[in-house]
């Protein structure tokens, strides 16, 4: 699978538009990219995924850009419950029981704040 | 809540015993995978299992062990344990589906395992 490359951390205001960068250059024609959030101390929760068209669904949006070289996922309206660490994953897109095998890199920490 | 479900939540081990840690994944999930994740950095794939067998396995020596039974429930096993051993075991389930080319994982709570 790809490698990716976050920013290690950002902030964001309380009610702004929290936009997270990730750059996959590497990233082949059947690769989808997967974002992941993990809050303190739980474990990874599913955000969205996408393979070359913007996703949206009720948790954020995911801009994959026409190269597909890298991706924003964008938090519309974020709240102090955001504040978390982001994983943006590029996975291999097979048939049957390929499964879960997720390469977790190091992450963006979101802080939101008052 | 994701469904899937871990036992321990905590656990404390000396170095050199062996420990087993428990995963019931959400309901009608057929593959189960394991990670490690150590204080600070990102989870790391241990293995995966699909209906009882091991089709997956990451950079982790023999002495980490699993299985998973029929009702699709796992377990991790390590024997000789190390202080690097010391983790968060985070188990993660999902149904994929055939024709489907990518499905979400559904992760639990984790256990976190302290061996001193």
């Amino acid at each position: 699978d790809a490698k990716t490359t976050q920013p290690p951390s950002m902030d964001c205001a309380e009610g702004r538009a929290a936009n997270l960068p990730c750059n996959h250059s590497t990233i082949s024609g059947n690769e989808y990219v997967y974002w992941y959030r993990q809050i303190h101390s739980q474990g990874p929760q599913y955000i969205i995924h996408g393979l070359k068209n913007n996703e949206t669904n009720e948790m954020a949006s995911l801009i994959i850009t026409e190269d597909r070289k890298s991706s924003t996922l964008i938090l519309p309206h974020a709240t102090l419950r955001d504040t978390a660490v982001y994983y943006c994953i590029v996975r291999s897109g097979r048939r049957g029981n390929a499964g879960n095998m997720l390469t977790f890199g190091g992450g963006t920490r979101l802080m939101v704040k008052p | 809540e994701t469904g899937v479900t871990q036992s321990p939540t905590h656990l404390i081990k000396t170095r050199g015993q062996q420990v087993t840690l428990r995963c019931s994944s959400q309901s009608g999930h057929n593959t189960v995978s394991w990670y490690q994740q150590a204080l600070g950095q990102g989870p790391q794939f241990i293995f995966q299992y699909y209906r009882e067998e091991e089709n997956g396995r990451g950079n982790f020596p023999p002495r980490f062990s699993g299985l998973q039974f029929p009702n699709y429930s796992s377990e991790l096993n390590v024997n000789a344990l190390e202080l690097d051993d010391s983790a968060l075991y985070l188990c993660a389930s999902s149904l994929p589906l055939l024709g489907q080319l990518n499905t979400e994982a559904f992760f639990g709570q984790g256990t976190r395992l302290t061996v001193v």
